[in-house]
């Protein structure tokens, strides 16, 4: 049992390259989430989905696409990178069950820089 | 929107001693939940604590327990016994009990160091 596995673990891009970042869950996860992490920012929701086939934006979208075409995979694209995108990337899964106990489980983080 | 505050950006704590590390948010919701998650210099989150709004009483896991005040809206997570393995950064998340999709939002972490 993996949990959530992020693929890369690091990756570093030029100005106005594209890339997709992919998240694979094995728990049978109805809900994902992508943020960012910034210093001194906390993390951020980027996009999240609540069920295969679905997306919805979250805090920062603007940049970023992302696609839940099967259930234990959701990706983030970046289209045109830009050096405001260097970041680090979580990934995240939850049951969708009510309650507090419907904890989000996180990736290792993909650390991203763009020159 | 809610939103949470974590206003000590670094404590540092004695090994053995006790620390506590602050959150504030806000929120015009009465149902919620609380989290303390721990970032170790490995980059995992990992969940600490979690405390149900309704619940007066405080949570508590080993070594680690929370103030919960809900009229103050801050909610502190204590550690109690330091060790060095506690060193990381220290995130306190909110999340509605409405809505869909248990959206957590963060706050911007306290890096806590422990000495020897």
């Amino acid at each position: 049992n993996a949990g959530v596995t992020q693929t890369p673990k690091f990756r570093v891009l030029k100005t106005g390259q594209s890339m997709t970042l992919l998240c694979a869950q094995d728990m049978n996860h109805e809900y994902m989430y992508w943020y960012r992490q910034d210093p001194g920012m906390g993390l951020r929701l980027i996009h999240y989905s609540v069920g295969e086939g679905t997306t919805a934006k979250g805090e920062v979208p603007d940049g970023y696409n992302v696609s839940r075409l099967k259930k234990q995979n959701f990706l983030l694209g970046l289209e045109s990178a830009a050096p405001s995108q260097t970041s680090v990337y979580f990934c995240a899964s939850s049951g969708g069950r009510v309650g507090p106990y419907n904890e989000q489980f996180f990736g290792p983080g993909t650390r991203l820089t763009v020159l | 929107a809610q939103t949470v505050t974590q206003s000590q950006p670094e404590m540092s704590v004695q090994e053995a001693e006790t620390v506590t590390l602050s959150c504030t948010y806000d929120t015009s919701e009465s149902d919620y939940y609380l989290f303390w998650y721990k970032q170790p210099p490995s980059r995992q989150m990992i969940l600490v604590i979690r405390q149900e709004a309704y619940k007066q009483q405080n949570a508590t896991e080993n070594r680690f327990s929370v103030n919960f005040q809900k009229a103050a809206k801050s909610f502190s997570l204590k550690i109690s016994d330091s060790q060095l393995g506690d060193a990381a950064m220290y995130f306190c998340a909110y999340r509605s009990t409405t809505g869909t999709a248990s959206k957590l939002t963060f706050g911007t972490g306290t890096r806590l160091q422990v000495t020897l």
